[in-house]
């Protein structure tokens, strides 16, 4: 186990909610990046934030949102759902620059 | 040019036997390559990773070996146990900047 924890596992959403997504990074690490990952696909790149500031974004429409806290746990934030948007969630911890620790991941269902 | 390639996309190999997977890139800014085994349900674990500078690296029956003019990589798993039956998945990423570009992943069946 990496000690990164998400919240929750699993959750199913009706298209044009909004849904949070929560992560725990390891004790210690100062980066936390979020992917999404579609059934039988690699993970994509969401956005990355350290030290509480936004620190590179992938190709995510700005109804993907995020947040990162004092004490390095991080929000994922979704707006205004779509089905497309049904995929594992990850949530991956680091100290900048070094090796990154995935989650188990949050899976999300849009209904 | 921020893709990168990997293959087979499915791989079977009998217990014993040796795994190999094999990555491309395009990016030459990419200086960090760390191989990730995902299991169903669970998110991707480090395996190992390497650095531009050194051409082969070990860790226990797994080994990265790097090609930095072919701009290529790959992971061998010695010994292959029935346990090792996962996706695994190639990455590349700039030092520094963890934004990791994946794979597709290669589904790894090994046969007792």
């Amino acid at each position: 186990e990496t000690g990164v924890t998400q919240s929750p596992t699993h959750l199913i959403k009706t298209r044009g909610q909004q849904v949070t997504l929560r992560c725990s990074s390891q004790s210690g690490h100062n980066t936390v990046s979020w992917y999404q990952q579609a059934l039988g696909q690699g993970p994509q790149f969401i956005f990355q934030y350290y030290r509480e500031e936004e620190n590179g974004r992938g190709n995510f429409p700005p109804r993907f949102s995020g947040l990162q806290f004092p004490n390095y746990s991080s929000e994922l934030n979704v707006n205004a759902l779509e089905l497309d948007d049904s995929a594992l969630y990850l949530c991956a911890s680091s100290l900048k620059g070094d090796d990154a620790f995935f989650g188990q991941g949050t899976r999300l269902t849009v209904v | 040019q921020q893709q990168v390639k990997q293959s087979p996309q499915s791989l079977i190999v009998q217990k014993g036997g040796i795994s190999i997977i094999n990555c491309a890139y395009e990016n030459t800014a990419f200086d960090y390559f760390p191989w990730y085994q995902q299991f169903p349900g669970k998110g991707p674990a480090l395996l190992i990773a390497i650095r531009p500078d050194v051409s082969e690296k070990k860790e226990g029956r797994f080994t990265i070996s790097f090609n930095k003019s072919a701009k290529q990589f790959s992971l061998h798993i010695m010994d292959s146990q029935p346990g090792d039956s996962a996706t695994y998945f190639c990455a590349a990423s700039i030092a520094g900047f963890q934004k990791l570009v994946f794979g597709t992943g290669t589904r790894l069946l090994v046969s007792p």
